[in-house]
């Protein structure tokens, strides 16, 4: 069971919008920057955003990442079939000291 | 460039320890802020955060592998290495490591290694 939790999986047609949540505590998103990782079949994750809401060089403006309290959101816009993939949100947990990961959510662009 | 190479072994048998070396290029463990994480995912399940260290030697491990788990680095060869003890089927997973530059995100992945636990 990961301390953080996430919808298992998310359906959307191409070009459309998507939104990813992950809920945690005080002790882990309320109180920390939250990262999204994709990762494709097969492959190691990837960063997707960091700091909440950042991308790094090379991520496209369709992925957004935001944070309110103890919740963060992934959204991605204009959806490809390149975008199917599991999406992981993570953080650090102040109270048991170390990171931790969401359980993951399969996207599928249909 | 930074890139990071996990390597050990592919299969370990039920009671052995698990020794991993991560070699890295492209940054310094020795560079404030800089850090080295380990993390896990079994097949077809989820990423499992295992330990990390840091710049000023610092060391951090998830609760419930804590008393298996010893992280450790070699500034001079860019390497980090993981024991695990008392391997078990469960932990069959491929293993990555990652750097991390706090307090943001993990930014850059190796490709990982299977480790199979198998008699």
């Amino acid at each position: 069971q990961s301390v953080l939790t996430q919808p298992p999986s998310v359906s959307a047609a191409p070009g459309q919008k998507v939104t990813i949540s992950c809920s945690g505590s005080s002790s882990n998103i309320g109180n920390s920057y939250v990262s999204w990782y994709q990762q494709l079949p097969g492959t190691a994750p990837k960063l997707l955003i960091y700091d909440n809401n950042k991308r790094p060089s090379g991520i496209p403006d369709r992925f957004s990442g935001s944070k309110s309290g103890t919740s963060a959101t992934l959204g991605i816009t204009g959806l490809l079939t390149g975008d199917e993939a599991d999406y992981y949100c993570g953080t650090w947990d102040s109270s048991l000291r170390a990171g931790v990961f969401g359980g993951g959510t399969k996207l599928t662009v249909l | 460039q930074v890139t990071l190479r996990e390597s050990g072994p592919a299969l370990v048998k039920p009671t052995q320890t698990l020794t991993l070396t991560c070699t890295f290029s492209g940054f310094s463990l020795s560079t404030t802020k800089m850090c080295v994480s380990w993390i896990r995912q079994p097949p077809g399940k989820a990423l499992e955060w295992l330990a990390r260290i840091d710049w000023d030697d610092d060391k951090y491990y998830t609760p419930s592998l804590r008393t298996r788990l010893t992280i450790s680095k070699d500034t001079s060869k860019n390497q980090v290495v993981l024991t695990m003890t008392n391997m078990d089927p469960v932990d069959t997973a491929t293993y990555y490591c990652a750097r991390m530059v706090v307090p943001a995100a993990i930014d850059y992945w190796g490709q990982g290694t299977l480790v199979t636990v198998s008699s």
